[in-house]
């Protein structure tokens, strides 16, 4: 059982490339969500997913678009990447609820140059 | 729109207790609470839920004032293994997602 699984794990890019962080899941979880960490701002939620073919956007969406097409996937993308995006971005599932934990991955790391 | 937690940092020694507040401007359906290592992954502790019953596992507990739509984690004699970042996670009660929307973090060091 792998639970979250997120790739890259490191990634450096210059600025305008594009790039999509995976995320997949084998819980068969319907939320999904992308959060960003940055030094002192904490988490915050950049689009999230209820099911295959649902999503909404977070607090901080500029810049990143995501697709849900599977239950076990849901990919992000950066289409023109920015300084301002470096950080380290964290995967989340869970199942429906409001009494269900979020299970994280392990985080992707992006230098943006 | 994101809880406002504190304190932002705190050291403490080996068997002392620390309490860790989360305040929010919404009403709240649940609140999540979450401590990270330094370069891991977020690791869940425990929900509270609007009208639940204060929480609890070893020597780390949680209480929800939904009046005051605050919590609070106790962290009782403090291990090293207590040290890092927590987090909580709010639950809006205008939401029906589950969604959460996390503070900025408590930092926690623990020396012996």
């Amino acid at each position: 059982n792998a639970g979250v699984t997120q790739t890259p794990k490191f990634q450096v890019l210059k600025t305008g490339q594009s790039m999509t962080l995976q995320c997949a899941q084998d819980m068969n979880h319907e939320y999904m969500s992308w959060y960003r960490q940055d030094p002192g701002m904490g988490l915050r939620l950049i689009h999230y997913s209820v099911g295959a073919g649902i999503t909404d956007q977070g607090e901080v969406p500029n810049g990143y678009n995501v697709s849900r097409s599977t239950t076990e996937d849901f990919p992000l993308r950066l289409l023109s990447a920015a300084p301002s995006q470096t950080s380290v971005y964290f995967c989340a599932s869970s199942y429906l609820g409001h009494d269900q934990p979020q299970h994280f991955g392990d985080g992707t790391r992006l230098s943006i140059l | 729109q994101q809880p406002v937690q504190s304190p932002q940092a705190v050291i403490l020694r080996e068997g002392e207790d620390a309490v860790i507040n989360c305040s929010s401007s919404k009403a709240l359906y649940s609140v999540h609470w979450y401590r990270q290592k330094h370069g891991e992954a977020p690791i869940f502790l425990m929900i509270l839920l609007k009208g639940g019953e204060q929480k609890g596992h070893d020597k780390i507990s949680a209480s929800f004032n939904e009046k005051k739509q605050q919590s609070s984690l106790y962290l009782t004699a403090s291990q090293l293994s207590y040290s890092g970042t927590y987090f909580c996670g709010t639950e809006p009660s205008s939401s029906n997602t589950g969604k959460l929307i996390f503070g900025q973090g408590t930092t926690l060091q623990v020396k012996p």
